[in-house]
């Protein structure tokens, strides 16, 4: 079965350091692989998405990157937090080939920037 | 205009009663899919139930099942027989036409709380 790893699951990050968020998938190839953020009480914001090692699509324009090294490897970066980059980050993944093109998602990491 | 609305913020319900969560959406796409999500209070988002726009029978999964009607554009979500362990976040979300390049569109929520 599949599953998929976030980590950290906590970080706290002063504003202007850099960051790195990452997230595996494992028992499945080629996943389309997510990064989301959600603020304290607000719904989902899709930040990145892969379709493929290499290829990352930005929904929004931020502070901060995705990079996709490996097939299941999922990375958020940034070089220099700011405040508002605190949230709640989900990493998920779904299948293209699947009927439904469900999205299943990670534990999270909980960012605070101060 | 709102793609995904879920109007109840909030919600109170005795152990054991059935509940509804209400979601509308606008789509002018023929093919979509519509999921639901748990977020309990450790944050993770739990897959539930998936419809799909040309499925013709409702959604079932367990105790969840999904009150489609196409023509009013809703998909509620039915949770019979509440358990405490049902407490949380439940969001619906959207996925519209084949070539939407995999984005989910995001309901605000609905806080369910399950009083014993």
């Amino acid at each position: 079965s599949q599953t998929i790893h976030q980590w950290p699951a906590t970080l706290v990050q002063p504003v202007g350091s850099p960051l790195s968020l990452e997230c595996t998938v494992e028992g499945t190839s080629n996943p389309n692989l997510y990064w989301y953020r959600q603020a304290a009480g607000r719904g989902l914001q899709l930040l990145f998405y892969s379709v493929g090692i290499g290829q990352i699509s930005s929904e929004v324009p931020q502070n901060l990157s995705a990079s996709r090294p490996q097939d299941r490897q999922f990375i958020l970066s940034s070089k220099k937090l700011l405040l508002s980059d605190s949230g709640f980050y989900l990493c998920a993944w779904s299948l293209t080939s699947g009927h439904t093109d469900t999205q299943y998602f990670g534990p999270g990491t909980r960012l605070t920037v101060l | 205009a709102q793609k995904i609305t879920q109007t109840q913020p909030g919600m109170f319900v005795q152990e054991k009663e059935a509940v509804t969560l209400d979601c509308t959406y606008d789509t002018s796409d023929q093919s979509y899919g519509l999921f639901w999500y748990k977020q309990p209070s450790s944050g993770e988002m739990i897959f539930l139930i998936y419809q799909g726009s040309y499925d013709e029978q409702n959604a079932t999964e367990g105790r969840y099942s999904l009150n489609f009607q196409k023509a009013r554009k809703s998909a509620n979500l039915v949770i019979s027989a509440s358990q405490l362990g049902d407490s949380a976040m439940y969001f619906c979300a959207m996925r519209e036409g084949r070539d939407s390049n995999y984005q989910l569109i995001w309901g605000a929520g609905t806080k369910l709380i399950i009083k014993p």
